[in-house]
């Protein structure tokens, strides 16, 4: 199937743990992004990467830090896990062409719950 | 700085009743404008979008939406819900690079 695909789906964790979150896409994009859905829904975007170059880094805590090894993947690990960190973390991608307008593809979304 | 405004946080609707969901974005330059949908428990897909053109756009599921650029409004429509049209619906902008997301509505459609 094309797609973006995150794993894990679920991440339960204890406060101060380290995690990563992965994220894949075979739709032949060159941008990603990670955006953060807290608990009443709202949806800020994190980063985006494009060709694995950082174009976007909103006001995101250090301890986040994402990872792009190449154009099909963006990983996004986590140092010190803070209660705070709980939310759904959702990957999307985007294939940016001057002079061409397309929309984001979003994938399932990992929840993380941070004991 | 851009931002988007939804103005119903919950509506709540019987079967074939009419659906209109406000949305408002604040930026002064060309946007992009979309719609997704997030069923419970799924990831957001797109419903539909407007680059440029005709300003009445058409989506999937029977939905549209209009946009009034005098009123930097792009509301959602849809002339009769159904049960699975249950969801959270996220307008969004894209304007300067950046895709900014409403806080969401969350439609209940009653069987």
């Amino acid at each position: 199937d094309t797609a973006v695909s995150q794993t894990p789906k679920y991440l339960v964790t204890q406060m101060g743990n380290d995690k990563s979150i992965k994220c894949e896409q075979n739709l032949g994009h060159d941008t990603m992004y990670w955006y953060k859905q807290d608990s009443k829904k709202f949806l800020k975007i994190m980063f985006s990467y494009n060709n694995k170059e950082l174009i976007i880094n909103e006001t995101v805590p250090n301890r986040f830090s994402p990872k792009s090894p190449d154009k099909a993947h963006l990983n996004l690990h986590i140092n010190s896990l803070e209660l705070g960190d709980s939310a759904v973390y959702f990957c999307a991608s985007r294939l940016k062409l001057a002079g061409v307008h397309n929309e984001q593809f979003f994938g399932p979304g990992t929840r993380l719950t941070v004991l | 700085a851009q931002s988007v405004s939804q103005h119903n946080h919950h509506v709540i609707l019987s079967e074939a009743a009419s659906l209109e969901l406000g949305c408002n974005y604040s930026y002064g330059g060309t946007v992009n404008l979309f719609w997704y949908v997030q069923y419970p428990g799924q990831h957001l897909q797109l419903l539909l979008k407007y680059f440029s053109g005709d300003p009445l756009v058409k989506g999937i599921k029977g939905f549209e939406a209009e946009f009034i650029k005098s009123k930097f409004s792009f509301n959602l429509r849809k002339p009769s819900v159904q049960w699975s049209d249950t969801a959270e619906y996220f307008c969004a902008v894209r304007g300067g690079g950046k895709l900014i997301f409403g806080q969401g509505t969350e439609l209940s459609v009653k069987p």
